[in-house]
């Protein structure tokens, strides 16, 4: 079955220092993977997805993630903090073999220090 | 494209009370899926359907969850019966129809969500 772990509820972050925000994903299937954001009292929006192309994903508001099939892993970065980033983000996996259903990580909330 | 809507964005109601929550898809999107979050948790999986019909549904839905989606355009999310365990933020999701390949890849567009309180 497919999961989702997300290391770390909490991160703070200098603005201007690097984001690195943690995913790791457990799949019996090649997986489709994805981050979202979610703003104080507002649902999800799409950063990024992989879906098998690229390792390397760039996505909105200047975050990427790199897909490490090894390492099982899908982390996000961006390379300088801004304020506006403060939210909580969450990484999802999608199921497939004819089930489309998204299984989420518990969510990392960022928060940036001035 | 105006994207997912979902009305109330707000609802209080007492226990033993009946709610229904309302969300309306991009419009052309065949596929809709419900999912509820609570606290300090990623959102998790309710049920989705396909056009018309419900294809899935999570054992989290219990007989007093019901969903439906006629004609394939909105969909109402009924709970009967509010338990104070019921109060979470419940999001509605949508994706369109792929000319090819596997499905699972789609982008889902989520609604703002309805935050229930069960008091």
């Amino acid at each position: 079955a497919q999961s989702v772990t997300q290391l770390g509820s909490h991160v703070s972050v200098s603005e201007g220092a690097l984001v690195l925000l943690r995913c790791n994903y457990s799949s019996s299937v090649p997986p489709y993977l994805f981050w979202y954001v979610q703003y104080p009292n507002q649902g999800l929006q799409l950063l990024l997805k992989y879906t098998s192309a690229a390792t390397l994903v760039k996505g909105i508001n200047g975050f990427e993630a790199e897909f490490k099939k090894s390492e099982t892993s899908f982390h996000l970065t961006k390379p300088s903090a801004h304020m506006s980033d403060a939210a909580e983000y969450f990484c999802a996996v999608s199921v497939g073999s004819g089930t489309y259903k998204y299984i989420f990580g518990t969510g990392t909330r960022l928060k940036v220090l001035a | 494209d105006t994207g997912v809507s979902q009305n109330p964005r707000h609802k209080i109601t007492k226990r033993g009370q009946n709610v229904t929550f309302r969300c309306d898809p991009i419009s052309e999107h065949n596929r809709l899926y419900w999912y509820r979050q609570t606290l300090g948790q990623g959102p998790e999986f309710l049920t989705y359907f396909q056009n018309e019909a419900q294809l899935e549904k999570s054992r989290l839905l219990s007989d007093r969850f019901s969903a439906e989606r006629p004609k394939g355009s909105f969909s109402t999310l009924e709970i009967q019966r509010t338990e104070q365990g019921d109060s979470a933020m419940y999001l509605c999701a949508s994706s369109p129809r792929t000319s090819g390949g596997a499905q699972s890849k789609e982008t889902q567009y989520f609604g703002p969500g309805t935050r229930l309180l069960v008091l």
